[in-house]
Order: C-alpha cells, then sequence, then structure tokens
C-alpha cells in the first residue's frame, strides 16, 4: 500500500458545484496533515493545514477520519479559478518526512 | 519576507555534463527537501534534510545524484553525466521543522539535450 493515495481524477465540475476529494495515509502514527495546491507549471502551494477537529477557509472545508485514516478536503460554490490539482500531504510520524501524494486534478467548467 | 530562492530558473545542457542546482531555504527553516517533477507527473521525493541529522537520500535515483547542505542553510543538488531522462523541473522547499507545511521555491527547469 502507498504511503498516501489520492484519486488522480481529473474531476469535471460545473462552476458552483460542491466537490470532495479523499486521501488515505498508511501510517497510523501520522501528525501533521496538509492541501497544497499546483497550477499548471508551477510550484505546489500550502491551500490548508488539517486539524483533528477540522478547518474551514472560506469555500473551503479539510477534515481528518483517524480511524479510517483519510483526510478530506471540500470545496463548496466552485470557481473556474479553482481548476488545479490538489495534492495531499501527510508526516510519517515519529520525526519521519512529509510526503505527498500524487494529487487529484479538478476542472470546473462553465 | 523572502521565500525559498532557487538558482538558476532555467538550465540547458549537453548530455554527459554535470550541472549544480542551487537552494536557499527561508532563514530559520531546519528542513529542507528536494524534488523533481516530469510534465503531468507527480512529485518525486530525491533528498530530505533535518536539521544536523543524516539527509534521508532514499529517494535518489541513481549515484549520478548527490545533494549537500552546507552550515544548515544553503544546499545544492549535483547531477553527474546528465542524461536526457534527467531533464525535469527541481524543486526545493524548506520548512520550520517535521510537523510544519513546506514552502516552495520557484524550481529549475532543467533541460539535457
Amino acid at each position: 500500500r502507498k504511503e498516501v493515495e489520492q484519486d488522480p481524477g481529473p474531476f469535471n465540475v460545473p462552476e458552483g458545484a460542491t466537490v470532495a476529494f479523499n486521501c488515505t495515509y498508511s501510517n497510523s502514527a501520522s501528525q501533521s496533515f496538509f492541501w497544497y495546491r499546483q497550477d499548471c507549471r508551477k510550484e505546489p502551494k500550502l491551500l490548508m493545514s488539517v486539524y483533528s477537529s477540522g478547518n474551514e477557509d472560506g469555500r473551503f472545508t479539510a477534515q481528518l477520519n483517524r480511524a479510517s485514516q483519510y483526510i478530506s478536503l471540500l470545496i463548496r460554490d466552485s470557481k473556474l479559478s479553482d481548476s488545479a490539482t490538489y495534492l495531499c500531504v501527510v508526516n510519517g510520524g515519529g520525526g519521519n518526512k512529509l510526503t505527498f501524494g500524487t494529487g487529484t486534478q479538478l476542472k470546473v467548467e462553465l | 519576507g523572502a521565500g525559498v530562492s532557487q538558482s538558476p530558473s532555467n538550465k540547458v545542457t549537453e548530455k554527459g555534463k554535470d550541472v549544480e542546482l542551487r537552494c536557499d531555504p527561508i532563514s530559520g527553516h531546519t528542513a529542507l527537501y528536494w524534488y523533481r517533477q516530469s510534465l503531468g507527473q507527480g512529485l518525486e521525493f530525491l533528498i530530505y534534510f533535518q536539521g544536523n541529522s543524516a539527509p534521508d537520500k532514499s529517494g535518489l535515483p541513481s549515484d549520478r545524484f548527490s545533494a549537500e547542505r552546507t552550515g544548515g542553510s544553503v544546499s545544492t543538488l549535483t547531477i553527474q553525466r546528465t542524461q536526457q531522462e534527467d531533464s525535469a523541473v527541481y524543486l526545493c522547499a524548506s520548512s520550520l521543522g517535521v510537523d510544519s507545511p513546506l514552502h516552495f521555491g520557484n524550481g529549475t527547469r532543467l533541460t539535457v539535450t
């Protein structure tokens, strides 16, 4: 099993739709979780950290499910500008390095 | 404040030549990562430095690749005897520590002809 797994997509959704991505991780000792966004030919940029109690930033909501070992990202009222690849990042626990998923591609269409 | 700085931004080299890529992390960041990314592909982990600990070199694809980090700050990734399959964007990222988010540089686009 890969350390961090994501559905590669693409997810094609109409503008205004709500879309959700999941990301599963294999190490139950993992403590830190993040979502990044990467636009074509650009470097990844931090979208949001994921906290145990779940957290929200505007149209974006991140949640952690430790029992099932996955994190999720929900985007409400999606915009054309949300089109990008979304990467989940998990640390290995015990001081291990951060590991990236391969990313989920989102395309928001008119 | 200054972010992660990488140089050069673009590098074109002939097959068989050696190249050096440089990364200046954010001041005070103890963790530094190197990744590479081919067009349309995901991030491929190369090497990870954390403070004074021995680096995690588990992602280096061959012994032609090496990296060092001097004084806990600047890092150099060296590729010897470059091959065409080494062509990619090489990204450097730094963070305050193992549980902190990464901040990426703009990358170095390497083209081996």
